[in-house]
């Protein structure tokens, strides 16, 4: 199994623009994750999805943030528009049922 | 308020010493306790996960405790390697499908 897949790994765009990222959990879990890691704030959880469906999202900061899983084997977050505060390392994880998450490579984000 | 304490902030230990690192958490309701070791530039990798009704845990070289009465867990690495050289995450499950609080981390630094 390769594992958690996300692209792109490295992402530099001016504020104002749209961003998306992309990941491909392991095949046969059924929860994903969405991280986003800074120096100033660590690790935060920002939606958890479970059989495809949204359980939590409290932690998506505002609403130019968004995702989506329109199947089993992929998922997206976009960032419309994106600022520079949104700059940071966006990893995804996946996980069967409880079990422990396996996290992606993750996206180095960079807002000019 | 539900918070992850970790300590020490960062450490270095020569290699082949032992060490241990500490983690705090006031979060309730309790589901599990984990602890990730993420290297510079990747994403967190699993080395334990542990329910309040167990009090060890092993990982080869990593054994992690929990004494859910007084919210106290710690990760003791034996026989350390230059490549134990990381950041040690302690992550604290507060309900059953996973919404996670993630503590500061423990940067270890582990020299010839």
């Amino acid at each position: 199994d390769a594992g958690v897949i996300q692209s792109p790994r490295h992402e530099v765009t001016e504020m104002g623009q749209e961003v998306t990222l992309r990941c491909k959990p392991i095949s046969g879990h059924n929860s994903l994750f969405w991280y986003r890691q800074t120096m100033m704030r660590g690790l935060e959880l920002l939606i958890y999805f479970n059989n495809n469906v949204p359980i939590d999202d409290s932690g998506m900061p505002e609403d130019r943030f968004s995702a989506k899983m329109p199947n089993a084997s992929f998922s997206t977050l976009k960032i419309q528009p994106s600022e520079p505060r949104d700059s940071a390392v966006y990893f995804c994880a996946s996980s069967l049922e409880r079990a422990l998450q396996f996290f992606g490579p993750g996206t180095r984000l960079t807002v000019l | 308020k539900n918070q992850v304490e970790q300590s020490p902030q960062s450490l270095i230990i020569l290699e082949g010493k032992n060490c241990t690192l500490q983690c705090n958490y006031t979060v309730s309701p309790f589901s599990n306790l984990r602890w990730y070791k993420q290297d510079t530039g990747r994403g967190p990798v699993s080395l334990t996960i542990m329910t309040f009704s167990e009090n060890t845990k092993s990982n080869g070289r990593y054994t992690a405790t929990l004494d859910a009465d007084t919210k106290q867990s710690s990760l003791h690495i034996t026989a350390s390697q230059l490549s134990d050289s990381a950041s040690y995450i302690c992550v604290v499950s507060k309900t059953s499908y996973d919404k996670v609080i993630f503590g500061p981390g423990t940067s270890l630094s582990v020299i010839p």
